[in-house]
């Protein structure tokens, strides 16, 4: 079963940054945080993770609180194109497990 | 990071036929995974596949299920008699490299008549 807590959906203004927070209170040590969105059915496609320490990519940064209870994903300049479900996962092993996600609309 | 690509994009079949849908990796992985999503509901894990063999499935991979990589490169998943709610996207998935990051393909959207 899905270990996160997202909120179901959030709106955010084209050019502004999008923060997505995620609470994982349980995580065991040896979970990664991985960040995942899925535009219209499309196959879901890999943003981010993260173990401890934050994160920076091409596409967004990933603030992992210090205790590793919650994270925030940050997309620094949404666009129309961002507008997708965004999945926060805790993953060790195996399979990922969706949880329900944030729906975020990203208004021009 | 290369992904992999899903035949086909769309398939309609009639209720009790079989269906196989194919998973062909860019280059040569081990590793893959298939998930279902019923529409309008979660992504869900199927069953995951390492040097031919099946390493972990959930109980919705049931005796009507199947996956095998015939030729060394495609990868495929087989429902032996579908049934009407086996309808949904049926995604395949590839681990990345020295990673346990999971890359996923466009789908293949299931319709069982």
């Amino acid at each position: 079963d899905a270990k996160t807590t997202q909120p179901t959906s959030m709106d955010c203004a084209e050019g502004r940054a999008a923060n997505l927070p995620c609470n994982h209170s349980t995580i065991s040590g040896n979970e990664y945080v991985y960040w995942y969105r899925q535009i219209h059915s499309q196959g879901p496609q890999y943003i981010i993770h993260g173990l401890k320490n934050n994160e920076t990519n091409e596409m967004a940064s990933l603030i992992i609180t210090e205790d590793r209870k919650s994270s925030t994903l940050i997309l620094p300049h949404a666009t129309l194109r961002d507008t997708a479900v965004y999945y926060c996962i805790v993953h060790a092993g195996n399979q990922f497990y969706f949880g329900t996600g944030t729906s975020l609309t990203v208004i021009p | 990071e290369p992904e992999v690509t899903q035949t086909p994009s769309h398939q309609v079949t009639q209720m009790g036929q079989e269906v196989i849908l194919r998973c062909v990796p860019i280059s040569n992985h081990l590793y893959f995974y298939w998930y279902r999503q019923i529409l309008g509901q979660k992504v869900e894990f199927l069953v995951s596949f390492y040097n031919n063999e099946i390493s972990e499935k959930s109980e919705i991979f049931d005796d009507q299920f199947s996956v095998e990589r015939p030729d060394g490169s495609n990868f495929t998943l087989k429902i032996r008699s579908t049934k009407l709610e086996d309808s949904a996207m049926y995604f395949c998935a590839r681990q990345g490299e020295g990673a346990e990051t999971q890359y996923f393909g466009p789908g293949t959207r299931l319709l069982v008549l």
